[in-house]
This record gives structure tokens, C-alpha cells and sequence, in this order.
């Protein structure tokens, strides 16, 4: 059964160091976004690729926060540096996103989220 | 500014009895509409998609009503059993294949034996 892994993850660090995110699509997928989950916010989207290519990263702080996918089957959230307030748990979804389909489309597959990195910044 | 609204945090249902989760949208421009569900600890999983030409979706014990005048939809589960206990989490995306999907922030479902 395919599924989306993540690394690691569990992350503790302290304030102000780099935290780097890994992410592995499923095989296939043309579509990678990048969630963080918030108690406040809920499932609040930072960043997407399609075909590794960035489409929207509008929802990162640009200051601190970076996302790429060197291949496509990597795709990595970087934070530099790192705040306390960055604490929440990561996800990264994928899906095969087919040209002229809306992204939730039932002609397209359903995104499929790893596990998430749980990042707690102290 | 949140796009996509659930009032609801929490909810508890009685076991055999009907859950229903619900959901609001903003924006005109959404084409579909997503359940997922998600346990502790781990990622959210899909459980039933809507299209805007389609007012119900039914897939088991779970049926999604999509009323678009009121920017309305719903999730009902019948009849509810305790391995339902999750957050459950409403999604929408627009038409174009640029178009994100966006959740909201989630409700989290309690059945009780």
C-alpha cells in the first residue's frame, strides 16, 4: 500500500536553530502540498508544488521558512530560524492532480498525508 | 480570514445513533468539496468528496449533503460507531488544476458505547 512518508517524526529543538523537514510522495503523484495543524487554525495550508515546480507558497512566513522538491521524490520544509510560536505538527500530502481538474476533483486522486513531523521549538 | 468554517469544535454521539458534522464555505469559486478524517497521530485520510453539480453523495454509512445557496454542507454518519471517534476535517478546492484545497479548522467526534 503506497503512502507518503515523513522524517522524523517527532523534532525538539531550541529557538533559532535550522529544522529541516523531509517528505517522500507517493510514487506517481504530480502534486505535493505542505500543512501545518494548529490548534487555533486547523489544517492550514503553506505551501504546494505540482510537478516540482512551486505554485503557491503564499500561506509561508518568507522570512524564515523555505520549501523545495530537489526531485521528485523529495520534498523539503525548512525553517530558519526557528521559533517557539513554529510549534505545531507538519504535514505533507500528495496527489496526482490531472491538467484542467480542480485539485479535489473526484476525477483526481484523493490527497494522501503522511504522518507528520511534530515540531516542538523551545 | 478562514475560507472554509466549522463552528462546531467538538461533538458526542450516542453509538447506533445519526453524527452530523457541519461545514460553511466563503467562496463562490469552490467546485468541490472533501471530507477527511483524522485520527491521533496520524495523517487525515479521505473519506468522501462532492462535486458542485451534486446536492448528495452517499458511500456506505456516510452520505455529504451540499446545499451551494447557503454555502452549506454537511456530513452525516448513520448509524455512528465508537471507531468513528476522530476530528473530521471539511476540504474544498476550486475548478482549475492551480486551485489548492483548503481545509477548515476541524470537529472532533466523540461516540459513546
Amino acid at each position: 500500500d503506497a503512502r507518503v512518508t515523513q522524517t522524523p517524526r517527532h523534532k525538539v529543538t531550541e529557538m533559532g536553530q535550522e529544522v529541516t523537514m523531509r517528505c517522500q510522495p507517493i510514487l506517481g503523484h504530480n502534486t505535493v502540498f505542505w500543512y501545518r495543524q494548529t490548534m487555533m487554525q486547523g489544517l492550514e495550508l503553506l505551501a504546494y508544488f505540482r510537478n516540482r515546480a512551486p505554485l503557491d507558497d503564499s500561506g509561508m512566513p518568507k522570512d524564515r521558512f523555505s520549501a523545495e522538491m530537489p526531485d521528485a521524490t523529495l520534498a523539503t520544509l525548512k525553517i530558519q530560524p526557528s521559533e517557539p510560536r513554529d510549534s505545531a505538527v507538519y504535514f505533507c500530502a500528495s496527489g496526482l492532480v490531472l491538467s484542467g481538474r480542480g485539485a479535489g476533483s473526484s476525477y483526481n486522486s484523493p490527497l494522501h498525508f503522511g504522518n507528520g513531523t511534530r515540531l516542538t521549538v523551545t | 480570514d478562514q475560507q472554509v468554517k466549522q463552528n462546531s469544535p467538538s461533538l458526542s454521539v450516542q453509538e447506533g445513533r445519526i453524527s452530523i458534522l457541519n461545514c460553511d464555505y466563503t467562496n463562490s469559486m469552490f467546485d468541490y468539496f472533501l471530507w477527511y478524517k483524522k485520527y491521533p497521530a496520524e495523517g487525515p485520510t479521505f473519506l468522501i468528496s462532492i462535486s458542485s453539480i451534486k446536492d448528495k453523495n452517499e458511500d456506505g454509512r456516510f452520505t455529504v449533503f451540499l446545499n451551494k445557496s447557503a454555502k452549506h454542507l454537511s456530513l452525516h454518519i448513520v448509524p455512528s460507531q465508537p471507531g468513528d471517534s476522530a476530528v473530521y476535517f471539511c476540504a474544498a478546492s476550486g475548478k482549475t488544476s492551480y486551485d489548492k484545497v483548503i481545509f477548515g479548522p476541524g470537529t472532533s467526534l466523540s461516540v459513546i458505547p
